[in-house]
């Protein structure tokens, strides 16, 4: 079965440009999150959805950040204008909704900001 | 105080050994926890739920002690193949939201 799927994999970009990262969820999943990861910060939760819908955004940095899904099966993270500090890994996770169901994360996004 | 903690380690320990990681929560109505396993440049991964009366899976042994509010992981017959950071991961009390402890860095020596 396929599991979590993100692309790019790798990105490296200038100061200034629009950064769109991407996932594809787990078939048959319908809770999403995105994360971001630094070595000062760790594992952060940024946003997530329930069938399709955001329900909690608190995590996301700035307005400078924005997350849609517009069908079950897709979710982007867009980051406009990028700056350095907001290199990172970024994942996407999918889970069944509810209390102890465990989340799978996607290989991440290795961003990169020049 | 963070919502939850560990011990970042790193935890040096020669194969065949025995180690435990804690790892503490500070809300008391949390009700789901994990511990995943995070390879260096790689994706976390679920290693094994922890259930209110503890549980098993080959070497490794998880346990909830709601009381004292933490949860702790041991691996017995420690492989090479152990050496990763693990994550203790727990459940925020009325939502889906997973709170990420910022990991135990273990290291199996030869």
């Amino acid at each position: 079965d396929a599991g979590v799927i993100q692309s790019p994999r790798h990105e490296v970009t200038e100061m200034g440009q629009e950064v769109t990262l991407r996932c594809k969820p787990i078939s048959g999943h319908n809770s999403l999150f995105w994360y971001r990861q630094t070595m000062m910060r760790g594992l952060e939760l940024l946003i997530y959805f329930n069938n399709n819908v955001p329900i909690d955004d608190s995590g996301m940095p700035e307005d400078r950040f924005s997350a849609k899904m517009p069908n079950a099966s897709f979710s982007t993270l867009k980051i406009q204008p990028s700056e350095p500090r907001d290199s990172a890994v970024y994942f996407c996770a999918s889970s069944l909704m509810g209390l102890n169901q465990p989340q799978h994360f996607g290989d991440g996004t290795r961003l990169s900001i020049l | 105080r963070k919502e939850v903690e560990q011990d970042p380690g790193p935890f040096n320990v020669p194969e065949g050994a025995t180690v435990a990681f804690n790892c503490t929560y500070s809300n008391s109505a949390s009700q789901s926890f994990f511990w995943y396993r995070q390879d260096c440049r790689k994706e976390p991964k679920l290693l094994m739920s922890v259930y209110s009366s503890g549980n098993e899976d080959g070497r490794f042994t998880a346990q909830l002690n709601r009381a004292s509010q933490y949860i702790s992981l041991l691996i017995r017959d420690s492989k090479l193949s152990d050496s990763a950071t693990y994550l203790c991961v727990v459940g925020a009390s009325g939502t889906y939201k997973y709170i990420f402890g910022t990991g135990t860095r273990l290291k199996v020596l030869a």
